[in-house]
């Protein structure tokens, strides 16, 4: 079936350097995307989304690019704080109606002092 | 804005009872909530979606009888284990989208312990 998933489980990043965490996709069909923060224990957080007519869009200190030729999400963190270490999800919705997200299999952001 | 809530936040239960756990939109009117089940260090499975005064629908493999889900009103959502076991334990997470909108904004989630 379809799905969409994550290059690296794992990203390890010296503090103040810039992150950038990954997603494929395969539904063509899917028009919005949107990247999820999770924190041990929590609930999904929403950082930013993009819809299928744009390239590229910002937010605070991050950014998502997509690629439709190759169906494939990114999420750009600029100077990477402690406090971005989590757990990060990209999701895509189905496009039929029902709003259902798929979601990636995660990657899991580590912040070294 | 944009703010969901669930209780309880954890709960610990017999194997044999019924636990419920309810979804809060606290400052929007939410059409549609999800329920997602999500093991450790796995990614979120979705279990139905509701929609306020009719039927949830399930994914695939999820049994409508032993996961009952109410949507009584545009901002509760509830989803009772019914029977609970030890396979149940797991951590649940709901989200809401309100009328039109894509976005949808999740809860803190609720630890359920099956003893």
């Amino acid at each position: 079936g379809e799905s969409v998933g994550l290059h690296l489980p794992t990203l390890s990043v010296q503090e103040g350097d810039n992150s950038i965490i990954n997603c494929a996709y395969s539904n063509s069909a899917s028009d919005y995307f949107i990247w999820y923060k999770q924190e041990s224990g929590k609930g999904p957080q929403f950082i930013i989304d993009i819809r299928s007519n744009m390239d590229k869009r910002q937010g605070q200190r991050v950014t998502v690019l997509l690629n439709k030729t190759v169906k494939h999400l990114s999420l750009q963190i600029a100077a990477t704080q402690p406090g971005d270490s989590a757990v990060y999800f990209c999701a895509e919705n189905e496009s039929s109606g029902t709003y259902k997200y798929i979601f990636g299999t995660g990657t899991r952001l580590k912040v070294l002092a | 804005g944009a703010v969901v809530s669930q209780h309880p936040s954890r709960v610990i239960c017999k194997s044999g009872t019924s636990v419920k756990i309810e979804c809060r939109s606290l400052d929007f009117q939410a059409t549609t909530m999800f329920w997602y089940r999500q093991f450790p260090k796995k990614s979120l499975m979705l279990m139905a979606t509701s929609n306020e005064g009719s039927k949830a629908t399930y994914e695939q493999g999820v049994e409508k009888d032993k996961f009952l889900i109410n949507h009584a009103s545009l901002t509760l959502s509830t989803l009772t284990v019914t029977s609970a076991h030890p396979e149940d334990s797991s951590f649940y997470i709901c989200s809401a989208e309100s009328g039109g909108e894509e976005t949808q904004y999740f809860g803190p989630g609720t630890r359920l312990l099956v003893l």
